[in-house]
């Protein structure tokens, strides 16, 4: 199983561009989470997926859009960077099963806006 | 409203020492997770344990251990005979079925370990 992927690990971006940042996890998780980490903080979640077709907003969702067509699938997508959305991000998954919940993570996408 | 709190933002030891890492929760909900994971300068999230809201029973792995008190709503981990390579970031965090899955995050507690 290779878990929750995410890519790039690594990437620049100039204010003003736009980017997509890929998670897919293969767990048939229905339940999905972006998150961001800004140096020295915990974690803020952006944006939430309960399921294919469903998306929420977390605690910081401005600036980012999100989407989830299918179960495996939820990109995050910056649409004019800014240097407030350097930071790393984290996607991760989790099943709803009762007995057995478990919560999986990406390696991280390091993002810097300049 | 759920809540983690981490109120040890830095713990600093000799290697060797003994440490807990203190993680306080709220929920109104019955059944929920909690979780522990470790953040390496490295960057990657590493889960450690997971626990549910209906097994209180303490567990111990190696060298790591973790208290689980729903009267106190706190699950502490401690960590014996520490080690330069235990130095991290640690999370703990809440997952709850009545609040659409949201995982909830302590700040993260930065343990040093000095040799």
């Amino acid at each position: 199983n290779a878990g929750v992927t995410q890519t790039p690990k690594f990437r620049i971006l100039k204010i003003g561009q736009s980017m997509t940042l890929q998670c897919t996890q293969d767990m048939n998780h229905n339940y999905m989470y972006w998150y961001r980490q800004d140096p020295g903080m915990g974690l803020k979640l952006i944006y939430y997926s309960v399921g294919a077709g469903i998306t929420d907003k977390g605690e910081v969702p401005n600036g980012y859009n999100v989407s989830r067509s299918t179960t495996e699938d939820f990109p995050l997508r910056l649409e004019l960077a800014a240097p407030s959305q350097t930071s790393v991000y984290f996607c991760a998954s989790t099943s709803d099963r009762r007995v057995n919940t478990e919560a999986f993570f990406g390696q991280g996408t390091r993002l810097t806006v300049v | 409203a759920q809540k983690v709190t981490q109120a040890q933002t830095e713990i600093s030891v000799v290697e060797k020492e003994d440490v807990t890492l203190d993680c306080v929760y709220e929920t109104r909900d019955t059944t929920y997770y909690l979780f522990w994971y470790k953040q390496p300068p490295s960057g990657e999230l590493v889960f450690l344990i997971r626990r549910n809201s209906f097994d209180e029973q303490n567990e111990i792995s190696g060298r790591y251990s973790w208290n689980f008190q729903k009267s106190t709503s706190s699950f502490n981990f401690t960590i014996t005979a520490s080690q330069v390579v235990d130095s991290a970031v640690y999370f703990c965090a809440l997952l709850s079925m009545d609040s659409n899955y949201q995982l909830i995050w302590g700040a993260g507690t930065k343990l040093i370990i000095k040799p």
